[in-house]
């Protein structure tokens, strides 16, 4: 089944250790998303690609970067997590910019 | 700009029970809007949108959402509320023409009581 997957499910970091995650899909989208949810909150867009154009989201902090190496991977790296980037980080594709989001399972951050 | 507003964080319905979600949008042009679905520690899977076309949108699971344009609403509905339908729905708005990101609102948790 086509599908987006998002390693790892659960990540646990260090206050100010570099971490990365990761997500991939089958589904051939050209548009690559990346949301973080906190608890009890709606998703909030961080940034997104379309093919290999990134757009960022004005308020995303500079310590949320990302690399979409191919169609096919996209990766979210925190440069230096803080104890308030604990969250749960959603991955999701489209077609186009105006089609259906399509979900990962997402990767809960836990930062110590 | 667009936004979404759920009435309701928690609503509490008796299994075999009518489900009844609240959501309304704000909107100067046509809206596509979404519901989705997310079970604990997991991502959102979309339940049903409106585009355009049919008003009353039928989607996965039963549910279905009717769009009003004179009411600026599309509030998710079930018949008869299932264990397994316990969850968080989010109600989400984008735009047609154009790139317009799609916005969500705040989530509403549904608990269904045996």
């Amino acid at each position: 089944d086509a599908m987006v997957i998002q390693n790892p499910r659960y990540q646990v970091t260090q206050f100010g250790k570099p971490v990365t995650l990761s997500c991939s899909q089958t589904l051939n989208h050209n548009v690559m998303y990346w949301y973080q949810q906190k608890s009890s909150q709606a998703p909030k867009l961080l940034f997104h690609y379309y093919d290999k154009d990134f757009n960022n989201e004005a308020d995303t902090p500079d310590n949320f970067q990302s690399r979409r190496p191919n169609t096919s991977f996209c990766f979210l790296d925190i440069r230096s997590p803080g104890l308030g980037d604990a969250a749960m980080y959603l991955c999701a594709t489209s077609r186009g910019r105006l089609d259906t989001q399509y979900f990962g399972p997402g990767t809960r951050l836990t930062v110590l | 700009a667009q936004s979404v507003t759920q009435l309701g964080s928690h609503v509490s319905v008796s299994e075999g029970a009518l489900v009844l979600l609240r959501c309304n949008y704000s909107s100067s042009v046509p809206p596509y809007l979404f519901w989705y679905v997310q079970y604990p520690n997991q991502g959102l899977q979309l339940l049903l949108k409106y585009t355009t076309g049919a008003t009353l949108v039928k989607g996965i699971n039963g549910f279905e959402a009717e769009f009003k344009k004179s009411e600026t609403s599309f509030h998710l509905t079930k018949p008869s509320a299932h264990m397994s339908d316990a969850a968080e729905y989010f109600c989400a708005v984008s735009y047609s023409g154009g790139y317009q990101k799609v916005t969500f609102g705040t989530g509403t948790k549904l608990q269904v009581i045996p």
